[in-house]
C-alpha cells in the first residue's frame, strides 16, 4: 500500500495564509480523492475538504484543497487564518485500503 | 443533525475483549456504510474497519485482522465493534464515523477510549 506524507507542524500569524502538503508516496495522487480532517485538541475530527477540493456545508471558504500530479501530493491552503485553525490536520486517500497522513500539527500565533 | 454516540469503551486487560457500539441518528443510517477509526494517545488517526450499508462487504486493517468484528443493526440505527484478544497496542479513543463519499469519512462520532492495561 501507499503512504502520505505530512509535515509534522507548520506555524503562521493571524491573518496570513499557510499551504499544508501531503505526498503520496507511491500510485498517482491523481487515483483517488484526498479528503483534509480538522482535529482541535480534547475534539474529535472534522472533515474540512473532500473530493481533494469540495467544502462541506459550514467550512468557510477560507479553507482549500488542491492536487498537484507533478509533485504527486495534496494541499490545504488557509487563508486569512485565526487563532481558531489551530489544530492538527490529517490527509486521508483510498488504494484497497483507508489511509491517513501522519498529522501535521498548525500553529497560528 | 447527524448525531453518532460511541460507547462501550473502558479498561481492560491484555487477552480481553469489549464491545463498543455506536449509536446514529438524523439521517438514515441503512443507507450508509459505516466506519471504526481510532487514536492512540498522542498519535495520529488509524482506520480500523468498514461496513457497507448491507453488511454485504466488510474490511479490516491488519492490525485488527482475526481479532475484531464489525457489525451492524439497520433496524437499530446502531454500528457495533466487537474486539477480542486485546493487546496494549490497541488502546485508543475509537471513532465511529459515515461514509462521505469518496472513501472519506464523515461525519465523526465524539469517540469512546479504550485502554488495555494489566
Amino acid at each position: 500500500n501507499f503512504m502520505l506524507t505530512q509535515p509534522h507542524s507548520v506555524s503562521e500569524s493571524p491573518g496570513k495564509t499557510v499551504t499544508i502538503s501531503c505526498t503520496r508516496s507511491s500510485g498517482s495522487i491523481a487515483s483517488n480523492y484526498v479528503q483534509w480532517y480538522q482535529q482541535r485538541p480534547g475534539s474529535a475530527p472534522t472533515t474540512v475538504i473532500y473530493e481533494d477540493n469540495q467544502r462541506p456545508s459550514g467550512v468557510p471558504d477560507r479553507f482549500s484543497g488542491s492536487i498537484d500530479s507533478s509533485s504527486n501530493s495534496a494541499s490545504l491552503t488557509i487563508s486569512g487564518l485565526k487563532t481558531e485553525d489551530e489544530a492538527d490536520y490529517y490527509c486521508q486517500s483510498y488504494d484497497s485500503s483507508w489511509v491517513f497522513g501522519g498529522g501535521t500539527k498548525l500553529t497560528v500565533l | 443533525e447527524v448525531q453518532l454516540v460511541e460507547s462501550g469503551g473502558g479498561l481492560v486487560k491484555p487477552g480481553g475483549s469489549l464491545r463498543l457500539s455506536c449509536a446514529a441518528s438524523g439521517f438514515t443510517f441503512s443507507s450508509y456504510s459505516m466506519n471504526w477509526v481510532r487514536q492512540a494517545p498522542g498519535k495520529g488517526l488509524e482506520w480500523v474497519s468498514s461496513i457497507s450499508s448491507s453488511s454485504s462487504y466488510i474490511y479490516y486493517a491488519d492490525s485488527v485482522k482475526g481479532r475484531f468484528t464489525i457489525s451492524r443493526d439497520n433496524a437499530k440505527n446502531s454500528l457495533y465493534l466487537q474486539m477480542n484478544s486485546l493487546r496494549a497496542e490497541d488502546t485508543a479513543v475509537y471513532y465511529c464515523a459515515r461514509d462521505l463519499g469518496a472513501f472519506g469519512f464523515g461525519p465523526w462520532g465524539q469517540g469512546t477510549l479504550v485502554t488495555v492495561s494489566s
